[in-house]
């Protein structure tokens, strides 16, 4: 079955500074990448997705790319704030959704 | 008007109980899940039913039974809990795009402790 890898694990940054979070994934059939936001106490939200046929996708602060050939998928967010402090998610996507094992995001004020 | 609900939202019990963990989604969708989430924080899928066949088991062990009554239902039942078993447990569920599976909607989570 797919199996996704994330890194860093933990990432502390200084507000206003970027975060980039990376996945890898096994399955080459995998079509669908989605990335979640877990806060404290609450259940995992989608905050941007990206499909096999698109090489990237922005939405506001946050961006990611995806290298289909290379197998792996990047978390871009650029002018972090302390409100984006939380676990970060990346799953890959056929026929289930396997998810990485997160990374723990701090943005220091 | 909650997407994906699911109950309890605690639960604590003792070993060697049986306990259900009961969820439904109101959103149409023709895929749930069964994750469980340890204190790592990581998300392990445990299940995942499409139009009530399940399609995905994982290596969980066989005292983990889905039940699904519905397209709109997919119940978690655990025989005989174990200490190990004290952790999150999140259902999700999601529509099939004809070409993979879309945004996968979470419960609340239920938080399960073994005592």
């Amino acid at each position: 079955g797919e199996n996704v890898e994330q890194h860093p694990s933990t990432l502390s940054v200084q507000e206003g500074d970027s975060a980039v979070i990376k996945c890898t994934y096994s399955d080459s059939a995998s079509n669908y990448f989605p990335w979640y936001k877990q806060e404290l106490g609450k259940r995992p939200q989608l905050i941007i997705d990206i499909r096999s046929n698109v090489g990237e996708k922005k939405d506001q602060r946050i961006a990611v790319t995806l290298n289909k050939t290379a197998k792996h998928f990047s978390l871009h967010i650029t002018e972090t704030q302390p409100e984006d402090s939380a676990v970060y998610f990346c799953a890959a996507s056929k026929n289930d959704m396997r998810f990485g094992a997160g990374t723990r995001l701090t943005v220091k004020p | 008007d909650t997407a994906v609900s699911q109950t309890p939202k605690y639960l604590v019990t003792q070993m060697g109980n049986d306990k259900s963990i009961k969820c439904e989604q109101n959103l149409g969708h023709d895929t749930m899940y069964w994750y469980k989430q340890d204190s790592k924080k990581f998300l392990k899928i445990m299940f995942s039913y499409n139009n009530k066949e399940l399609i995905i088991n994982e290596t969980v062990p066989n005292r983990f039974s889905p039940k699904s009554p519905d397209k709109a239902h997919l119940n978690l039942h655990i025989n005989s809990l174990e200490l190990g078993d004290s952790a999150v447990y999140f259902c999700a569920s999601s529509q099939d795009s004809g070409t993979g599976r879309a945004e996968a909607f979470f419960g609340q989570g239920t938080r399960l402790t073994v005592v």
